[in-house]
């Protein structure tokens, strides 16, 4: 069956950096584009960053870019967010999530946490 | 940036009730490029419906989607106990993707 399993969250300072892990299990990782979303305590969902299945092609919310990269390792069925100059409003719980061919995200992890305070 | 603005933000009802769930785009959505997701607390959303009107794998003919360019409706046709969630509609057809602000089906 299919899993994705996050980790990698935790609390960190603002202007502090983080990376986060997805592990994908169940199915042919390489063949497939993911996406990064959070969801702040409380609040609805924010698309965050997607990735092509050859990481050729890497897109971001305006709200993250030139600030957190999103990359992949296929060999390792691993897709990664490294999140740098953190600020407060990315605090969120950070899920990875596979992207099907017809659009939208079939599959979820259960979540990172991802605090960012003083 | 395409907003999607959902409505009712609260939908209160009964089992057993049929629900009808709104999205509303800012601008036209490519190719009916549109999902909808349910959430529980303390859960990862579900994919429900992807391409405006297409069932995810699994999930139940109660529910149905519609719509195209600016305006989506995810109905479901009898409420049971275990879709009172949150529902969030997602477009997909023009960067960046964007969700809707969520309409939470209340039991009455």
């Amino acid at each position: 069956q299919v899993q994705l399993v996050e980790s990698g969250g935790g609390l960190v300072k603002p202007g502090g950096s983080l990376r986060l892990s997805c592990v994908a299990s169940g199915f042919t990782f390489s063949d497939y584009y993911m996406s990064w979303i959070r969801q702040a305590p409380g609040k609805g969902l924010e698309w965050v960053s997607y990735i092509s299945s050859s990481s050729s092609y890497t897109n971001y919310a305006d709200s993250v870019k030139g600030r957190f990269t999103i990359s992949r390792d296929n060999a390792k069925n691993s897709l990664y967010l490294q999140m740098n100059s953190l600020r407060a409003e990315d605090t969120a719980v950070y899920y990875c999530a596979r992207v099907i061919a017809a659009g939208g995200d079939d599959y979820w992890g259960q979540g990172t946490l991802v605090t960012v305070s003083s | 940036e395409i907003v999607l603005t959902q409505s009712p933000g609260t939908l209160s009802l009964s089992p057993g009730e049929r629900a009808t769930l709104s999205c509303r785009a800012s601008q036209s959505v490519d190719s009916t490029y549109l999902a909808w997701y349910q959430q529980k607390p303390g859960q990862a959303p579900r994919l429900l419906i992807y391409g405006a009107s297409s069932r995810a794998t699994g999930i139940p003919d109660r529910f149905s989607g519609s719509g195209s360019g600016t305006d989506f409706t995810l109905t479901i046709s009898r409420l049971e106990p275990e879709d009172f969630a949150v529902y969030y509609c997602q477009q997909y057809g023009s960067s960046p993707r964007t969700f809707g602000q969520g309409t939470k089906v209340e039991i009455k």
